[in-house]
């Protein structure tokens, strides 16, 4: 079965420094791999996502992810933070192997707070 | 374009009573899908519908259970309520299984 693990539970980082986010899944396949963000008591925003060609993909408000299948990671970028980007950020995994982008297996989610 | 939209915003039943959550896809989609999301969670898969019909089902019982329509609106309907299922119910929509969901703002179910 495949699985998200985001190690981080919370991040704390000074607004205009640079952020990562880490990501690992499990999945037998190459998969279908996606970053959303949550803020309080809302839905979930799609940042980024990768399907397949070049592993470096860009997103929204600035962010990127690489996907490194060597390390089965996809791990979040930002190289300045803005105090709008405190938020829950869940990274996520599709099934490739049954063409379905869309059932998705989250990962527990690294909460980010910006200080200023 | 009109997002993903969710009612009721807030929702309050007592245990063991039943309960529907409303879904309006963003337009052009015809796959929805249910999340619940726990307090400190990522969300969980519920189940799918792809031109109504259901296309998958993650690990709950079968007292979670769905509809999709002709407009590719979906209910989710949780009979026998629990306090476990005290929880964010999130629905998203996407123009086909290979493309990626977009999430509607929620629902949130508390059971007392």
């Amino acid at each position: 079965a495949q699985s998200v693990t985001q190690p981080d539970i919370h991040i704390t980082v000074s607004e205009g420094a640079s952020l990562e986010l880490r990501c690992n899944y499990s999945y037998g396949a190459t998969p279908y791999l996606f970053w959303y963000v949550q803020s309080p008591g809302q839905g979930l925003q799609l940042l980024l996502k990768y399907f397949s060609g070049d592993t470096l993909v860009q997103g929204i408000k600035g962010f990127e992810a690489e996907f490194k299948r060597s390390q089965s990671s996809f791990n979040l970028r930002k190289p300045s933070v803005h105090w709008s980007d405190a938020a829950e950020y869940f990274c996520a995994v599709g099934q490739a192997n049954t063409g379905t982008a869309s059932k998705l297996t989250f990962g527990t989610g690294t909460r980010l707070q910006v200080t200023l | 374009e009109t997002g993903v939209t969710q009612s009721p915003t807030h929702l309050i039943k007592t245990r063991g009573q039943q309960v529907t959550l409303r879904c309006s896809s963003q337009s052009g989609h015809n796959t929805v899908s249910w999340y619940q999301q726990a307090l400190g969670q990522g969300p969980q898969f519920i189940f799918q519908y792809y031109r109504e019909e259901e296309n998958g089902r993650g690990n709950f019982p079968p007292r979670f259970s769905g509809l999709q329509f002709p407009n590719y609106s979906s209910e989710l309907n949780v009979n026998a309520l629990e306090l476990d299922d005290s929880a964010l119910y999130l629905c998203a929509s996407s123009t086909g299984l290979l493309y990626e969901q977009y999430f509607g703002p929620g629902t949130r179910l508390t059971v007392t």
